[in-house]
């Protein structure tokens, strides 16, 4: 049973809307990261956050942004919706220093139309 | 370049049969391997992981087999069943990373067909 959520699962928007993607894990890891996903294709990490007020940009530029308050909460906040942000967005956590336990989510499946 | 390759890209098989997918990389330093499944708009599910040490790890019908010198590795499926359907992705870890970086591969796409 996953311990890691994401909502909303899939997503239909227009462009130039403002769109926020929940992720919640009760795991207590200090480590969460999200990754961009296109079909066939690897997975690209775009932001992760080693702690609470502590968040980096990933390998994949992206126009998203992402905070970090809580421990336990990780949105990705993209202003005004684009085509091009078409994709899958894939939440994941981990706990320093762990071998074990780097867990994902289920995924956003975001439509920008 | 840090890469992953995976092989091949796609594998339709019977329901019962077993098969091999494949993974090379170029990743260096090099700390862990992992291979995921990826049911269709899900996210991945760890099967199996391995370190430098480790040269097969087993998990159910599930044998992957790591070769750090030649830095291959293989994910077995014995006597396949329908719910084996999905992607299969090899991921590796590099060393000496705080973040504990990953380089993820394309997968390999399995069906299963009855």
């Amino acid at each position: 049973e996953a311990d890691i959520y994401q909502t909303p699962r899939y997503l239909v928007i227009g462009t130039g809307k403002k769109i926020t993607l929940e992720c919640s894990q009760t795991m207590g890891h200090d480590k969460m990261y999200w990754y961009q996903q296109d079909p066939g294709m690897e997975l690209h990490l775009i932001h992760y956050s080693y702690g609470v007020n502590s968040t980096e940009k990933g390998d994949l530029s992206s126009e998203s942004t992402v905070s970090r308050i809580r421990t336990e909460h990780f949105p990705l906040t993209l202003e005004s919706a684009r085509p091009s942000h078409t994709s899958q967005y894939l939440c994941a956590s981990s706990e320093s220093d762990k071998l074990y336990g780097y867990t994902f989510g289920s995924g956003t499946r975001l439509t920008v139309v | 370049k840090n890469q992953v390759e995976q092989s091949p890209q796609s594998l339709i098989i019977l329901e019962g049969k077993n098969c091999t997918l494949q993974c090379n990389y170029t990743v260096s330093p090099f700390s862990n391997l992992r291979w995921y499944k990826q049911d269709t708009g899900r996210g991945p599910v760890s099967l199996t992981i391995m370190t430098f040490s480790e040269n097969t790890k087993s998990n159910g019908r599930y044998t992957a087999t790591l070769d750090a010198d030649t830095k291959q590795s293989s994910l077995h499926i014995t006597a396949s069943q329908l719910s084996d359907s999905a992607s299969y992705i090899c991921v590796v870890s590099d060393r000496g990373s705080t973040l504990g970086r990953l380089y993820f591969g394309r997968g390999t796409q399995l069906t299963v067909w009855p």
